[in-house]
């Protein structure tokens, strides 16, 4: 598709399983971010990579969240061990270029319920 | 905890009023972004501001960034239904990477 992709859409797990969620960006972007969004509130800033480089993690609340991105493309989120506060819309952006004013391109996001 | 705080938080008009949304910080922002977000889907741009003072229109909706470039608002005239959604306005600031946003005006236009 010519947007950014996400899976899987929903997501409910039990407290303590692992999750990984999936990110494809529009083709040849070479900027991509992750954020966490709770319900009716702004997304927060999770971790940023350029091309295959992470360039920062800051916005990850535990090392539980792991983020990677091994050949520029496609990322995966990954939550271990999640929590009930790990409930959340977790969204995934592109963009073209490497600087910090270009357009944001977001995927829906993927809903994950933890119980 | 938000470097750009939103208001109002929700907002809810009639069609054909108008509204404005305040977008506010302490912080100084080398270029400010508003994006519109609509249930289940992620957020898309509407306009980007860069120069203190600059003032954007964008059909029925005026976007200003204030001279400081620490604020910004989005003003609205005669709001349609089709307007309703999650207003978001988003900044980098200092050596930042990447976009903080705010905490989002939740708008319902009701026919």
């Amino acid at each position: 598709g010519a947007g950014v992709s996400q899976s899987p859409r929903y997501k409910v797990a039990k407290r303590g399983q692992d999750v990984a969620l999936r990110c494809d960006p529009i083709s040849g972007h070479v900027s991509l971010f992750w954020y966490q969004q709770a319900l009716g509130q702004g997304p927060e800033f999770l971790t940023y990579f350029q091309n295959e480089a992470q360039l920062d993690k800051s916005g990850l609340p535990s090392d539980r969240f792991f983020a990677e991105r091994p050949e520029g493309s496609v990322s995966t989120l990954k939550i271990q061990r999640t929590q009930q506060e790990d409930s959340a819309v977790y969204l995934c952006a592109s963009s073209s270029v490497n600087t910090n004013t270009g357009e944001l391109f977001f995927g829906e996001g993927s809903r994950l319920t933890v119980l | 905890t938000q470097l750009l705080e939103q208001s109002p938080q929700f907002l809810s008009i009639q069609e054909g009023e108008n509204l404005t949304v305040y977008c506010n910080s302490s912080s100084v922002f080398s270029s400010l972004q508003w994006y519109r977000q609509e249930p289940g889907e992620g957020p898309v741009l509407l306009v980007t501001v860069v120069t203190g003072g600059e003032v954007k229109k964008l059909k029925r909706l005026t976007f200003q960034f204030g001279d400081a470039r620490k604020d910004s608002s989005l003003h609205i005239t005669a709001a349609q239904p089709g307007d309703t959604g999650l207003y978001l306005c988003a900044g980098v600031s200092g050596s930042a990477r990447q976009l903080t946003f705010g905490s989002g005006t939740q708008l319902t236009v009701l026919p």
